[in-house]
């Protein structure tokens, strides 16, 4: 099992530029979610995925829009980065509350 | 206030030490208590998990959660070289999990 997957690993973009971060996981889990994790901040949630066909706003959803493509992916994307968005990435997933899943991470520079 | 709260280090100690890292909260709700454990430049990876007020062991980790001081803590004992990493503390309730900054430590050989 290859757990949570993510691609890229790193990325940058120009202001203004869009891109879409990938995430899979082959665990069979119902949740996902995408995390931003700034410096002194910690992770903060940006949207989940309760189940498949769902998606629900997190702390910081602004400038971001996700898909639940299927059971195993759920998709980030940044339609006009800005540098503001410059961060590390982190997608997970679980089936339990108490027990979450992370990514390797992207690590996204806007310029 | 922020609802979780963790200071952030940096913590160094010398091997074999014992560890104590802490978390407030400020959030009644929260009913599921983690410690997750982050090498630079990896994911989190789940340590421990709780659910009620007390102790919980799994070798060399600790976890305490206190829900009426509103306070957690993760002991390390006999600390390792290999147990520097930054470790993030987090709170669930429902599908609303709060992380702490993250506090990063050291244990020098």
């Amino acid at each position: 099992n290859a757990g949570v997957t993510q691609t890229p690993k790193f990325q940058v973009l120009k202001t203004g530029q869009s891109m879409t971060l990938q995430c899979a996981q082959d665990m069979n889990h119902n949740s996902m979610y995408w995390y931003r994790q700034d410096p002194g901040m910690g992770l903060r949630l940006i949207y989940y995925s309760a189940s498949e066909g769902t998606t629900d706003k997190g702390e910081v959803p602004n400038g971001y829009n996700v898909s639940r493509l299927n059971k195993r992916e759920f998709s980030l994307r940044l339609e006009s980065a800005a540098p503001s968005q410059t961060s590390v990435y982190f997608c997970a997933s679980n089936w339990r509350t108490d027990t979450q899943y992370f990514g390797p991470g992207t690590r996204l520079t806007v310029l | 206030q922020k609802e979780v709260e963790q200071d952030p280090g940096p913590l160094s100690v010398p091997e074999g030490a014992i560890v104590s890292l802490n978390c407030t909260y400020s959030n009644s709700a929260f009913q599921y208590f983690m410690w997750y454990r982050q090498y630079s430049r990896k994911g989190p990876e789940l340590l421990m998990y709780t659910y009620s007020s007390g102790n919980k062991e799994d070798g060399r980790f600790t976890a305490q959660v206190d829900k009426s001081s509103k306070y957690i803590s993760l002991f390390i004992r006999d600390s390792q070289p290999s147990d520097s990493a930054t470790y993030l503390c987090a709170m669930d309730y429902g599908q609303n999990f709060v992380f702490g900054p993250g506090t990063r430590l050291s244990v020098l050989p």
